[in-house]
């Protein structure tokens, strides 16, 4: 069964500010990666995914992630953060042809102006 | 726009009482659907596949008499939460999986149970 860690619980950065948080993930074989987020009072949102080809994905909002199959990660950056980025992060994975999706425990990030 | 409805979007009840919550699928004909808890501050945590026109696929630890699950309709799920306890009192999420490819869950704006 594969697992995944997010090693970061609570971030807090100033706006303007350069993010990466990271993603591990335990699996063997092929997976699909997704990040999705959470902002305050609203549903899980996609921010990305990947599932094959370039491992750097772009995904909504000017975030993006990189696929390093060797260190079984899939860390989300962004270069210049906002106020309106304040949410909850998950990374999570399914395995290849597997609809089952397990999640990170998320990483609450918050932004001051 | 919403690809997903939950309802209710938060119930509270008493003890021992039977809590059911929908999840409907709005414009997409959803053969599989997916229930998560979200206990506070933590992450989701799948309960269940709910399959169209057959039993649900519970997952390990999760009581299938206590989470009654059926998936009558390619747009519709339902939970039922029988014989509700306090520590039941949680986050109810559920999705469906519009691409075959990449798997990628579109999610319901979940359930706040809180059992008195």
């Amino acid at each position: 069964a594969q697992s995944v860690s997010q090693h970061n619980h609570h971030v807090i950065l100033s706006e303007a500010a350069s993010l990466e948080l990271g993603c591990n993930y335990s699996y063997g074989g092929t997976v699909n990666l997704f990040w999705y987020v959470q902002y305050p009072g609203q549903h899980l949102q996609l921010l990305l995914k990947y599932f094959s080809g370039d491992p750097l994905v772009k995904g909504i909002k000017g975030f993006e992630a990189e696929f390093i199959k060797s260190k079984f990660s899939f860390n989300l950056r962004k270069p210049s953060v906002q106020w309106s980025d304040t949410a909850e992060y998950f990374c999570a994975v399914n395995a290849f042809g597997n609809e089952k999706l397990t999640f990170g425990t998320g990483t609450r990030l918050t932004i001051i102006p | 726009g919403a690809v997903v409805s939950q309802h209710p979007s938060r119930v509270i009840c008493k003890s021992g009482t039977s809590v059911k919550i929908e999840c409907r699928s709005l414009d997409f004909q959803a053969t599989t659907m997916f229930w998560y808890r979200q206990f506070p501050k933590q992450s989701l945590m799948l309960m269940a596949t709910s399959n169209e026109g057959s039993k649900a696929t519970y997952e390990q630890g999760v009581e299938k008499d206590k989470f009654l699950i059926n998936h009558a309709s390619l747009t519709l799920s339902t939970l039922t939460v029988t014989s509700a306890h306090p520590e039941d009192s949680s986050f109810y999420i559920c999705s469906i999986n519009r691409d075959s490819d990449s798997n990628e869950q579109f999610f319901g704006p979940g359930t706040r149970l809180t059992v008195l």
